[in-house]
């Protein structure tokens, strides 16, 4: 599956930096969130997820930070590696609805 | 490996035909789950399937359609088929109901291009 197709917004970033990716989700509604990574050739790969009774989950070089008040949510990459270059996209649950329902998605290129 | 298997992985066929992608999910999952990926839209649920029943429905087309069999694997029917059906179709699997609360396992997809 190859999506370098997608009109995306991109975030450059050098490797060895940090990186922020943010999400705006629609649903206030919504109590639980996931992010995925989909690497060029691959479906999207579970990263880290978070609940709304939360504010901040911590993964392996991964953070999520969700900000119920604006709707926000952002998957921060410590120490990004070239390995990392992927889509993101984030992923919301709204409550009651068995629906998984996906953001538009952000590219993280990672330059040496 | 997410342990979800899609075949075929690519797909070229003309308008107005008929094609059948087919999905295993991974062992002891009982949901599967279609998404459709295509330039303009993202990702798009589709349908999603429990043990053999329809659970939930997106944005299906008439003229698509699925069933998940006694074996729990899944095949996603698109019929009469457009130009504007030329996307990624992803197969997902995941333990339970879902997706509220549990990671769902993508395939690697099924690339569709009609002409």
């Amino acid at each position: 599956g190859e999506s370098v197709g997608l009109h995306l917004p991109t975030l450059s970033v050098q490797e060895g930096d940090n990186s922020i990716i943010n999400c705006a989700y629609s649903n206030s509604a919504s109590d639980y969130f996931i992010w995925y990574k989909q690497e060029s050739g691959k479906g999207p790969q579970f990263i880290i997820d978070i609940r709304s009774n939360m504010d901040k989950r911590q993964g392996q070089r991964v953070t999520v930070l969700l900000n119920k008040t604006v709707k926000h949510l952002s998957l921060q990459i410590a120490a990004t590696q070239p390995g990392d270059s992927a889509v993101y996209f984030c992923a919301e649950a709204p409550s009651g609805y068995n629906k998984l329902i996906f953001g538009a998605g952000t590219r993280l290129a990672v330059h040496p | 490996d997410s342990g979800v298997t899609q075949t075929p992985k690519h797909l070229i066929t003309a308008t107005g035909q008929r094609v059948t992608l087919r999905c295993s999910p991974r062992s002891g999952d009982l949901s599967v789950y279609w998404y459709q990926q295509s330039l303009d839209q993202g990702l798009q649920f589709l349908i999603q399937y429990y043990n053999g029943e329809e659970r939930a429905k997106g944005n299906i087309l008439e003229r698509f359609s699925a069933q998940q069999f006694p074996d729990l694997h899944s095949e996603l029917n698109l019929s009469s088929l457009e130009l504007g059906d030329s996307a990624l179709y992803f197969c997902a699997s995941s333990v339970g109901f879902g997706p509220t609360n549990e990671k769902l396992f993508f395939g690697s997809g099924t690339q569709l291009s009609v002409l």
